[in-house]
């Protein structure tokens, strides 16, 4: 199975601040990498798919980049919208593995 | 609008067994992947299984394997996880998910708890 791992398990943060979570997979997975926001009590929804590409309605502040092995989710300018907690997910093959989580606090 | 609504949970004693199911409208369900996705208490994402569009392929967790199986009805627009022999490590919220292909998970219901204890 491929392995996901997630740096930093968590951060804080200001309103305005730049974040960047890193992903990184066990093995190349090419492109096949997405990234999920969650807040608690709600269902997880899909900010990046493919590694780079925006989801419809996500507003631009995010963005991901690289493949292979390792990639990056940035959020731009932190909104208070934007405290959850973040994975990656690789849909490269079964099992579709999720990261650990990055858990992302305001300061 | 595109909607996913699970149903099913609920208390179960190890050693049972339980089915959820997902409700899915706003969309054509037969031309979709879909996928049951679990979080434990406190806990983040594990992906449990998926079955492809036309239902001859199925995929599991290997935790999972031999104990849970996928199903769906299109007719129903409807997704099943059935879950046997069920331990307290199987306590989770589960999701079910619309699968894009290639492009991620991008619709989810609510969740259904399911609680394994004696």
């Amino acid at each position: 199975d491929i392995q996901m791992t997630q740096s930093p398990s968590s951060l804080y943060a200001s309103v305005g601040d730049g974040v960047t979570i890193t992903c990184r997979a066990s093995q190349s997975i090419s492109s096949y990498l997405n990234w999920y926001q969650q807040k608690p009590g709600q269902a997880p929804k899909l900010l990046i798919y493919a590694a780079f590409n925006l989801q419809s309605g996500v507003p631009s502040r995010f963005s991901g980049s690289g493949s292979g092995t390792d990639f990056t989710l940035t959020i731009s300018s932190l909104q208070l919208e934007d405290f959850a907690t973040y994975y990656c997910q690789q849909s490269y093959t079964s099992p579709f593995t999720f990261g650990p989580g990055t858990k992302v606090d305001i300061k | 609008e595109v909607q996913l609504v699970e149903s099913g949970g609920g208390l179960v004693q190890p050693g049972g067994s339980l089915r959820l199911s997902c409700a899915g409208s706003g969309f054509i369900f037969s031309q979709y992947w879909m996928t049951w996705v679990r979080q434990a208490p406190g806990k983040g994402l594990e992906w449990v299984a998926g079955i492809k569009q036309d239902g001859t392929e199925k995929l599991y967790v290997d935790s999972v394997k031999g104990r849970f199986t996928v199903s769906k009805d299109d007719a129903d627009k409807s997704l099943y996880l059935q879950m046997d022999s069920l331990g307290v490590e199987d306590t989770a919220v589960y999701y079910c998910a619309r699968v894009r292909t290639g492009r991620g998970y991008d619709y989810w219901g609510q969740g259904t708890l399911v609680t394994v204890s004696s």
